[in-house]
């Protein structure tokens, strides 16, 4: 089954605290990316990859590091986690680009306390 | 820079039209607009793609008109199973090609 996953579901760790959540994507998908979602500011681009060890930031890259050894995976790397930072992401990869159909993943939830 | 805009919220009853219409005054010349539907505790889902004037697909329809500066998103006689959030999805013009999501519009479809 075609799908993007994410790994963990569900976070709740505290500041300062190193963290990375995995996406893994099995479609051969070029284009990856990651968004925070939070109420009443509907979707934010973190960071994208248009290939392998090609990656750029987004709307709010602040805080976040990404990186892109393979086509399948896309962590999402939080060096220091700060409550601000509280949110559901999404990973989505899509064929070549955003212009092609994105897929998304199920989300993470994450809480820094 | 400007982003997209959509209303917060509809309300429609079952087997009637929807049509939600989401601005973006700053597209990218070459690029599409897309829309999603997102249920709660799920990643949003594709719908509708489209560059200019009319695309239809089994699910819904998309209206662009010449100038590109808005879309039109049309669900033809929602159900309730169509409530859900829509986003729009545009590439913004001007440096970095910054993509965009609109914020969303909230339907709610009444039986």
């Amino acid at each position: 089954e075609a799908q993007v996953t994410q790994n963990p579901r569900y976070l709740i760790t505290v500041t300062g605290k190193k963290l990375t959540v995995t996406c893994s994507q099995n479609m051969n998908h070029e284009y990856m990316s990651w968004y925070r979602q939070d109420p009443g500011l509907g979707l934010r681009q973190i960071y994208y990859s248009m290939n392998v060890e090609v990656t750029d930031k987004g709307d709010v890259p602040e805080g976040y590091k990404v990186s892109r050894k393979e086509k399948r995976n896309f962590p999402l790397i939080l060096e220091s986690p700060s409550p601000n930072q509280t949110s559901l992401y999404f990973c989505a990869s899509s064929l070549a680009g955003p212009n092609y159909e994105q897929y998304f993943g199920p989300g993470t939830r994450l809480t820094v306390t | 820079l400007a982003k997209t805009t959509q209303p917060i919220s509809m309300d429609s009853y079952e087997g009637q039209e929807v049509n939600i219409t989401c601005s973006h005054n700053n597209i990218a010349t070459n690029d599409y607009i897309t829309w999603y539907q997102q249920f709660p505790s799920q990643g949003p889902r594709f719908i509708i793609q489209g560059y200019k004037t009319k695309v239809t697909n089994e699910v819904a329809s998309l209206f662009i008109p010449a100038d590109r500066k808005s879309s039109t998103l049309s669900l033809p006689r929602v159900s309730l199973s169509d409530t859900a959030v829509y986003y729009c999805l545009v590439l913004l013009s001007g440096s970095a090609r910054q993509l965009t999501f609109g914020s969303g519009t909230q339907l709610t479809v009444l039986p």
